[in-house]
């Protein structure tokens, strides 16, 4: 069975620096995908960026970059100068190669200071 | 655009009285499932369908049924709601169920059951 763990429920930031949010996941695939989602105060869900698993270099996205460290199954977003628009729950989520279930984490509550 | 749509965004029910939240996509997508998020819990599967008259239970499908007759339509329908339903659900797509391929979420249904 496929898992994610976020440990850090809440985070804080100060505008136009940078964070890291943590992702750790546990599968026995060889072949996946890893995700991530924000989630602002509106509700919905917006994607973010993906990483393969086979991929060998980290995915980037804008400000958006992921820390993909397959021996350690982590997968970090990194935000670089954090928006105040940035504020948002942050959702971390992996799929298998033949992915019928998305699973995702609790979830990370970022807020970004003036 | 390229969307999912689910109605309603808010709905408050009365045990016991059969509701359905509809969903559909514009994007062409095989691949269509539902979630329902709970705080400290990330969002959990509900039901997911491969393609047309293709379904099949997530992690938490009790009290719950979908149909898909259509490949754009992916209604969930509660027979006879109970307040532990009581949650924020969504609505997903993808083009497959391939590992790099992202869903694409609708808004959100905020559904309270008294």
């Amino acid at each position: 069975a496929q898992k994610i763990t976020q440990t850090q429920p809440g985070m804080f930031v100060q505008e136009k620096e940078a964070v890291t949010l943590d992702c750790t996941y546990d599968t026995s695939d060889q072949s996946y995908g890893l995700f991530w989602y924000k989630q602002p105060s509106s509700g919905e869900m917006i994607f973010l960026i993906y990483q393969g698993s086979y991929d060998e270099q980290n995915a980037t996205e804008g400000r958006y970059s992921l820390n993909f460290q397959k021996a350690r199954k982590s997968a970090n977003l990194v935000i670089s100068a954090s928006q105040l628009g940035d504020s948002a729950m942050y959702f971390c989520a992996m799929r298998a190669y033949y992915g019928q279930n998305f699973v995702f984490g609790p979830g990370t509550r970022l807020s970004v200071l003036p | 655009e390229a969307q999912v749509t689910q109605n309603p965004r808010y709905l408050i029910t009365v045990t016991g009285k059969k509701l359905t939240v509809t969903c559909s996509q514009n994007m062409n997508h095989e691949y269509m499932s539902w979630y329902r998020q709970d705080p400290g819990l990330g969002l959990r599967q509900i039901y997911y369908s491969m393609n047309v008259e293709v379904t099949d239970k997530g992690d938490v499908p009790e009290g719950y049924k979908v149909s898909r007759k259509e490949k754009r339509n992916f209604p969930l329908i509660l027979e006879s709601p109970s307040p532990n339903q009581t949650s924020l659900y969504f609505c997903a797509s993808s083009w497959g169920d391939l590992s790099n391929s992202p869903l694409h979420f609708g808004n959100g249904t905020r559904l309270t059951v008294t």
